[in-house]
Order: structure tokens, then sequence, then C-alpha cells
């Protein structure tokens, strides 16, 4: 499974666009990107993926960078129920879909 | 929208016994998944089944056994259990295709005594 990297925390002011980097340099082509977060203690929640184009949906936006070797989820207007941990996950889906949850980023949106 | 459903919320157990963990997915998706995360841990992948099948296992102890029914609820099954195995499992489910998110349930607080 590719690996990937993420800063283990980052701060946010509410109403900001918070933008949360993470780095797989080892990914392939056809392994595809997916984010996730978990609330305290909550089961953790599918936000958005991606292969190579960038990506759009109601909970957030998914940049991936020309050569795919990095992406960056942004919430572009985060509020204090966004606190979360949030996981970038490489995956190759058909082969293996399984999540290998690495430490994640700790996202501290304050008011 | 349906979500996943998980049974029992919490369990408490004592030391060499048994419990037993249900999980039913969101109607008309065909995998399930089972994590476990300890204390101040991040999720790990227990083992996975497609169409009632096994699909793929991570590192669940021998001591653990689960099953996908034909009506695809899934059962996780923990004999001797230990303090260790003190955790919240959860259980995920997906439609594998196209896009294979996976959608998880609350959980079950396990705690051994």
């Amino acid at each position: 499974d590719a690996k990937t990297t993420q800063p283990p925390s980052m701060d946010c002011a509410e109403g900001r666009a918070a933008n949360l980097p993470c780095n797989h340099s080892t990914i392939s082509g056809n392994e595809y990107v997916y984010w996730y977060r978990q609330i305290h203690s909550q089961g953790p929640q599918y936000i958005i993926h991606g292969l190579k184009n960038n990506e759009t949906n109601e909970m957030a936006s998914l940049i991936i960078t020309e050569d795919r070797k990095s992406s960056t989820l942004i919430l572009p207007h985060a509020t204090l129920r966004d606190t979360a941990v949030y996981y970038c996950i490489v995956i190759s889906p058909g082969y293996t879909d399984k999540l290998i949850f690495g430490t994640g980023t700790r996202l501290q949106v304050f008011p | 929208a349906a979500g996943v459903i998980q049974s029992p919320r919490h369990l408490i157990k004592e030391k060499r016994e048994t419990a037993t963990l249900k999980c039913y997915p969101i109607p008309r998706h065909d995998t399930v998944y089972w994590y476990q995360q300890g204390p101040g841990q991040d999720p790990q992948f227990l083992i996975s089944f497609y169409e009632k099948m096994q699909s793929d296992k991570g590192s669940i102890p021998d001591r653990f056994s689960a099953q996908q029914f034909s009506d695809y609820h899934s059962e996780l099954n923990m004999s001797s259990l230990e303090l260790g195995d003190s955790a919240l499992y959860f259980c995920a489910s997906s439609l594998r295709k196209p896009t294979y998110e996976q959608y998880f349930g609350p959980g079950t607080r396990l705690t051994v005594t």
C-alpha cells in the first residue's frame, strides 16, 4: 500500500478555508486518494476521493497535483463541527479496498 | 437515509468470556468491513466480506472470527477475551463498485474487565 504523510495537527479560524495537505509520493497509476474524517469517537466519515482530476462535492474540494504525489483537501468555510481527525488514504479499488488509517491530521477549528 | 447499524452499542465482558458484535449494512451494500480502534489509536482493519465471502484479512487475532449471512448482516465473534481487546469496533459497508466509499456505523464499545 502506498504510504501517506500528513501534518499531525492544524488550526483554522471558523469561517475560513481549511487546507489539509497530504503527501503520497509512491502512489501508483491505478490508486485513488480518499479522504475520511473522524469526529471524536464517532465512526469515520467519508468525505471525497479522486484519481487525477480535482473533485468537489457538498463537503469539500480535493486538489491533486499533476504528478499525483500530493493532494490538498479544502474545507471552504470551516465550522466548529469540522473539528476532527482527517485521514488521507490511498487505495487500489478492485485489488484491495481496506482502509489503512495513518495518524491523520487533527484539525482544530476555533471561534 | 438508512445508515449502518451496530449492536450492541456498549458491551462489558470479563476476561476469557465471549462476545458477539453485530452489523447491519446499508441496504443493497454488498461489502462489510470490520475495524478495531484501541484507546488513543487509529482504526485498524480486521476483516472484510464481499457477497458473503471473506475478501480481505488484516491483523485479526485467531481468537476472533467473523461471517456475513445471507441477509448481508455480519457478526464478529470474539472468544477468550483479553484486557487488550477493549476497544471501539466499527463496522462499515460499501457498494463495492463503482466508488468503494465506505460508510461507518456508530461503533460498539467493548470493555473487558
